[in-house]
């Protein structure tokens, strides 16, 4: 079965700092990969995925993502995070069933300190 | 602004109690799956719909029940409520089923709380 692991339960990181959020996966087949992003209370937003093609994928609000098959990894990153960014983000694979049943990491909370 | 939405936002509810959650989808998608967050945790996957009829299930109990409309809105309902059914449950809506090269659109989700 899949899984999805991110080591890291909360990290905290000074404005304007780089940031990096890892996430390993754990499955058979080519994965569909997804990093997803959570503000308090708030239900889930897309910041980016890979489905194939150049292992390095763009996001929004300046967020990256480089997949790596050889380390099973999909780790984030922004070079310089805002205040805003302050938030739970989640890594996520999609099984390949023919549908979109996603699993996902159990978060990484990220505190940005002034 | 995803177009998913949820009701209700906030519900409290009663161990024994049957409580019916409800999701629009967002417009032109034809899936949705449900998921059940914890406090502290990720998402975990519940069921899917597609063309109303369930289309995969996680590994909840059979009083984890839905529906799929012909607007391709969705219910979950949950009976027999018990304290640990205590979380968020989201709801995702994605433009098909049986493809993998889509995305779910996440609803703000509705927060549980068995009392």
């Amino acid at each position: 079965a899949q899984s999805v692991t991110q080591p890291d339960i909360h990290i905290t990181v000074s404005e304007g700092a780089s940031l990096e959020l890892r996430c390993n996966y754990s499955y058979g087949a080519t994965p569909y990969l997804f990093w997803y992003v959570q503000s308090p209370g708030q239900g889930l937003q897309l910041l980016l995925k890979y489905f194939s093609g150049d292992t390095l994928v763009q996001g929004i609000k300046g967020f990256e993502a480089e997949f790596k098959r050889s380390q099973s990894s999909f780790n984030l990153r922004k070079p310089s995070v805002h205040w805003s960014d302050a938030a739970e983000y989640f890594c996520a694979v999609v099984t390949l069933f023919g549908n979109e049943k996603l699993t996902f990491g159990t978060g990484t909370r990220l505190t940005i300190i002034p | 602004e995803t177009g998913v939405t949820q009701s209700p936002t906030h519900l409290i509810k009663t161990r024994g109690q049957q409580v019916t959650l409800r999701c629009s989808s967002q417009s032109g998608h034809n899936t949705v799956s449900w998921y059940q967050q914890a406090l502290g945790q990720g998402p975990q996957f519940i069921f899917q719909y597609y063309r109303e009829e369930e289309n995969g299930r996680g590994n909840f109990p059979p009083r984890f029940s839905g529906l799929q409309f012909p607007n391709y809105s969705s219910e979950l309902n949950v009976n027999a409520l018990e304290l640990d059914d205590s979380a968020l449950y989201l709801c995702a809506s994605s433009p098909s089923g049986g493809e993998t090269d889509t995305e779910a659109f996440f609803g703000q989700g509705t927060r549980l709380t068995v009392v």
